[in-house]
């Protein structure tokens, strides 16, 4: 499709529980990446992958947080005995090519995680 | 590293008047950059991104944005507000290869 799809649109976690994040890239698409916006307006870059390969990790807190894109699925993103200030939307964007600067990047409507 | 800074976290017009929304950037190579906008509980849809081709950007929904170096600035504009462009706006930066940089954001408020 022409969209990247995230799942789900909300979701809940009482502290210390797992949460887990889907992302469809467009098909096409070899590039993911992961983004976490805080307190509505900060955006923190987390991971990219090219294909299944971890292209970029320098954003992801190495404890707790793991991520993956297998081939013929969706993308996820996983966090382990989420914390209250994991609190945030994450969002998901996708793009033909690892720079932006020619084909964009398009983003999903984010997932956003609530940890009470 | 690169970064963009945005002036005013909220910026209000009525409709019809111009729109202005103030992006500066650091970067120690030419920049490559862009602007989003955020419709409430929305992802972030691209309006414009300046890849070093022209300095004048135009981009969707009637907005463009000029790139000065002089000024280290990329500002958002449009001629006439519309009650639909209220929004967050983000500017943001190509940071290494592939990462985005976003400024904190600036909300435009359009008043009838």
């Amino acid at each position: 499709g022409e969209e990247v799809a995230q799942t789900p649109k909300h979701l809940v976690r009482g502290e210390g529980q797992k949460a887990k994040l889907y992302c469809a890239p467009i098909k096409g698409h070899s590039y993911v990446f992961w983004y976490q916006q805080v307190l509505k307006n900060e955006f923190k870059f987390l991971i990219s992958f090219q294909n299944e390969n971890v292209f970029d990790e320098t954003g992801m807190p190495k404890e707790r947080f793991s991520a993956k894109c297998l081939p013929n699925s969706p993308c996820s993103l996983e966090i382990q005995a989420t914390k209250l200030e994991d609190s945030a939307v994450y969002f998901c964007a996708s793009s033909q090519a690892g720079s932006g600067t020619d084909y964009g990047y398009t983003f999903g409507s984010g997932t956003r995680l609530t940890v009470v | 590293a690169q970064s963009v800074t945005q002036l005013g976290s909220h910026v209000s017009v009525s409709e019809g008047a111009l729109v202005l929304l103030r992006c500066n950037y650091s970067s120690s190579v030419p920049p490559y950059l862009f602007w989003y906008v955020q419709y409430p509980n929305q992802g972030l849809q691209l309006l414009l991104k300046y890849t070093s081709a022209a300095t004048l950007v135009k981009g969707i929904n009637g907005f463009e944005a000029e790139f000065k170096k002089s000024e280290t600035s990329f500002h958002l504009t449009k001629p006439s507000a519309h009650m639909s462009d209220a929004a967050e706006y983000f500017c943001a930066v190509l940071s290494g290869y592939s990462t985005l940089t976003f400024g904190k954001g600036t909300m435009l408020l359009v008043s009838p």
